[in-house]
Formats: C-alpha cells, structure tokens, sequence
C-alpha cells in the first residue's frame, strides 16, 4: 500500500542524547515536512525539503536537523541542544507546486525519561 | 509562524446534532484544507477547497471556501460517536511550494 511510514510510534531520550525518528513514503512525492504538535496545540513546522539534498528551515528548527539523501526518506533528528523534546512528531509530503494537499504519517511520540 | 483563527476551541455535543466551525485569517489562502486528526494518530485529509466561493460535500461533511478567499467553514451534519476527534483548518500558498498554515484546532466530543 502508498503510504507515508513513521518509525517508531514511541520514543524514549535520555538527558544529552541525540535520537532520529524515521519518515519514509512510496508516493513518489517531491517535498517532505517535519511538525512537532504539543498537547491540545496546532502543528509546527520544524524543516521541510522541495527536492534530494536541499532542506530549509521552519518555524522551529533550533534544536532539530534533517537529511534529505534519498527521495522516499527524510529522516528527523532531535538533538541535545533542543531542551523540551517531549511532543508529538508528525512528518508529511506532497508533490512541489501545484497546490496540492500535504498528506501525514501516523505520528511518533517522543518522550525524556 | 502565522496561524490561523479557527472558532470553537472545543464542542460537545449530543450524537444526531449537526456542527459547524470556521478559520479565518488577515491573509489571502489559494487553498484551504480541512483535516481530522484521531487521538495518537496522524492528520487525515477530509476536504480540500481549491476557488474562492466553492462549496464541497464529502458524505456528511460540507466545506466551503470563503469569496474573499481568507476563511472557510466546514460543517458535519448529524453526527455520530466515531467523529470525535480534533479538526484542523489549514491555508495553502500555491507559490509557496504548498506550505501550510494551520488553525489551532477544533476538539469534537460527541455525547452518544
């Protein structure tokens, strides 16, 4: 089945550690996002990519970094240096241009221990 | 980021009853996207306006673009349990490689 694949649904980080969370879609689709949700909050945008290689930031990047080294991938890290780490984290893609719809994974749930 | 002004926070409702919410915003969308996110799940797409002044029904679920192209509402007649859950708006800049802006999200609980 298409779809876009987010890996894995929970997540545990301990103090000072970095941890990546997995975004993966056969849609073909140009352009991926990544959004961090709080409790009873709206999305966020953390960094989204047009094309392979290129990746820009969004509203909330400080603390987070991406790679775009593959078309069907766009993996998330939170690192370190983001201190309140624990929400929901959603990624999305749509084809470039065009206006259309962003379509989302299932979301995976990061927490601190 | 921007964000849109999307009316009520949260409903609860009685099953049967119809519901309405809106978004606007200060700024002129090309699209307007409604989805509805499940507890511990991702968005999922229900309507996507695409002309100022359209009018789109997906089963119970009736959405319009507004003419002056900065709101929408969407409307869900009859509702039943499984519709709870929390309904975003979103507006989308064509040119702006389909980056969205969301509203805050209305909470639906419905009473059976």
């Amino acid at each position: 089945d298409g779809g876009i694949t987010q890996s894995p649904k929970y997540l545990f980080r301990k103090e000072g550690q970095n941890v990546t969370l997995s975004c993966e879609q056969n849609l073909n689709h140009d352009a991926m996002y990544w959004y961090r949700q709080d409790p009873g909050q709206g999305l966020r945008l953390i960094y989204y990519s047009q094309i392979v290689n290129d990746f820009q930031k969004g509203d909330i990047a400080e603390g987070y970094s991406v790679s775009r080294e593959k078309k069907e991938s766009f993996p998330l890290t939170v690192t370190s240096a983001q201190k309140n780490p624990t929400a929901f984290y959603l990624c999305a893609s749509t084809f470039w241009g065009g206006g259309q719809p962003q379509h989302f994974g299932d979301g995976t749930r990061l927490s601190i221990l | 980021g921007q964000q849109l002004n999307q009316s009520p926070q949260s409903m609860f409702i009685q099953e049967g009853e119809d519901v309405s919410m809106n978004c606007t915003s200060s700024s002129i969308f090309n699209t307007w996207l409604w989805y509805k996110q499940d507890p511990g799940e991702g968005p999922v797409l229900l309507i996507a306006l695409y002309k100022a002044g359209e009018l789109t029904s997906n089963g119970r679920l009736t959405a319009q673009f507004g003419i002056t192209r900065k709101d929408s509402f969407l409307n869900i007649s009859a509702s039943i349990p499984s519709d709870v859950g929390i309904y975003f708006c979103a507006g989308q800049f064509r040119n702006a490689g389909n980056m969205l802006t969301f509203g805050g999200g209305t909470r639906l609980m419905v009473k059976p």
